[in-house]
């Protein structure tokens, strides 16, 4: 139980273009859903949490006009990168919480992410 | 100063090896705490919660210092499939994570 699915796996794009990625909880209904970067050699860094129904609650530093995140159900949300440029390359993870069962409680389960490329 | 700080390594241990890893966290009103598993290139995935009262399971033991904001990972006989990086998590309220820079650890034959 607790699979997220993340698609596409990989894109590589032409700098200014869109890029939208989906993310899906596959066997339970996630009410908050999560999306990170991250970088070589780096840790997951926190862009944003969705919950179903409402508008996405950004981090510092993270721009909400370029990242659009959109989360219509309870077992979809998707990310679109807007004009992306050679900068935004990058590994994209989500992830999907917040059934309070165990041992789904307080517990994050991730998607295989999208490793992102612009050209 | 990062929110959650662990040693990035390398770890180099022979097979059989017991190695430890130690991550602090520096927001006391974290409530929640893990252990995540990172192979190259893919996500993380959950290796354990951690309890204040420590926990195990198989060749895994966590531990938790509130008193000193600490978290400990030990894993015994280490096997060469457990070369991995290992990400240190505490969470606060509404399922934030702060993922720390992760240990790798690479198990030799």
């Amino acid at each position: 139980g607790a699979v997220v699915s993340q698609h596409p796996s990989w894109v590589i794009c032409k700098s200014g273009t869109s890029v939208k990625i989906e993310c899906r909880s596959l066997d339970f209904q996630a009410t908050t859903m999560f999306w990170y970067r991250q970088f070589p050699k780096q840790s997951l860094m926190l862009m944003a949490t969705s919950n179903e129904g409402s508008k996405a609650t950004y981090e510092q530093g993270v721009e909400k006009d370029k990242f659009l995140i959109n989360h219509a159900s309870l077992t979809l949300s998707t990310l679109t990168v807007t004009s992306a440029h050679p900068e935004d390359s990058s590994f994209y993870i989500c992830s999907a919480g917040g059934l309070a069962e165990t041992p789904l409680w307080d517990t994050q389960y991730f998607g295989p992410g999208t490793r992102l490329t612009v050209l | 100063r990062k929110e959650v700080e662990q040693d990035p390594g390398p770890f180099n241990v022979p097979e059989g090896a017991t190695v430890a890893f130690n991550c602090t966290y520096s927001n006391s009103a974290s409530q929640s705490f893990f252990w995540y598993r990172q192979d190259c290139r893919k996500e993380p995935k959950l290796l354990m919660s951690v309890y204040s009262s420590g926990n195990e399971d198989g060749r895994f033991t966590a531990q938790l210092n509130r008193a000193s904001q600490y978290i400990s990972l030990l894993i015994r006989d280490s096997k060469l499939s457990d070369s991995a990086t290992y990400l240190c998590v505490a969470g606060s309220g509404t399922y934030k994570y702060i993922f720390g820079t992760g240990t790798r650890l690479k198990v030799l034959a």
